[in-house]
């Protein structure tokens, strides 16, 4: 397996334009989480999925934040518009079930100018 | 207070010294993660517990649940292992991590 995929690696957009993360779990995976991580905050749970379906969305910073899974195979992290403190990497993760490792996608660094 | 406190923030440390790097948490927990990202930045499960010891090549990880507390130990350090180790704990419900800070640990040569 691939592991999982995130992309793009890196993206850089001007303040107030809309940016989407995109990830691919794991095949077989049930579970899948978007996280994100900067230097003051260290990393951080944004939301996670299960079977698809949202089940804690208490990291999500503001209502400029969405995300959605349509499907096992992909799901999207949405900021519209985007900030400059926004700017930070965005880690996908899945993991199998909750009693399993989590495994985690190479990241996508965001920097909002 | 944090609900997981990792020590220490920064650690140098010559080729070939044991590591241990530690965690405690606050809150009650299913399991623990230890984590490892290189500079490039991808983050690599090492070890998920939530009793005893787990062992990997030079890695053990330990924890104590009564104490709240668990450490990370490497063997015969390398720079190959210098990275930020990161700890994580489950909690008893759910799928939820909570991160620690990390300890950004650099081994020379």
């Amino acid at each position: 397996d691939a592991g999982v995929i995130q992309s793009p690696r890196h993206e850089v957009t001007e303040m107030g334009q809309e940016v989407t993360l995109r990830c691919k779990p794991i095949s077989g995976h049930n579970s899948l989480f978007w996280y994100r991580q900067t230097m003051m905050r260290g990393l951080e749970l944004l939301i996670y999925f299960n079977n698809n379906v949202p089940i804690d969305d208490s990291g999500m910073p503001e209502d400029r934040f969405s995300a959605k899974m349509p499907n096992a195979s992909f799901s999207t992290l949405k900021i519209q518009p985007s900030e400059p403190r926004d700017s930070a990497v965005y880690f996908c993760a899945s993991r199998r079930t909750q009693n399993t490792e989590a495994f985690f996608g190479q990241g996508t660094r965001l920097t909002v100018v | 207070k944090n609900e997981v406190e990792q020590s220490p923030q920064n650690l140098t440390a010559q080729e070939g010294e044991f590591i241990t790097i530690n965690c405690s948490y606050s809150v009650g927990i299913s399991a623990l993660h230890w984590l490892q990202q290189h500079p490039g930045g991808g983050i690599v499960s090492l070890f998920m517990l939530s009793s005893g010891k787990k062992k990997h090549g030079r890695l053990i990880a330990t924890i104590n649940i009564q104490e709240k507390h668990s450490s990370l130990h490497i063997t015969a350090s390398h720079p190959r292992d210098s990275a930020v180790y990161i700890c994580a704990v489950q909690g008893e419900y759910g799928n939820k991590l909570v991160f620690g800070a990390g300890t950004i640990l650099r081994v020379k040569s």
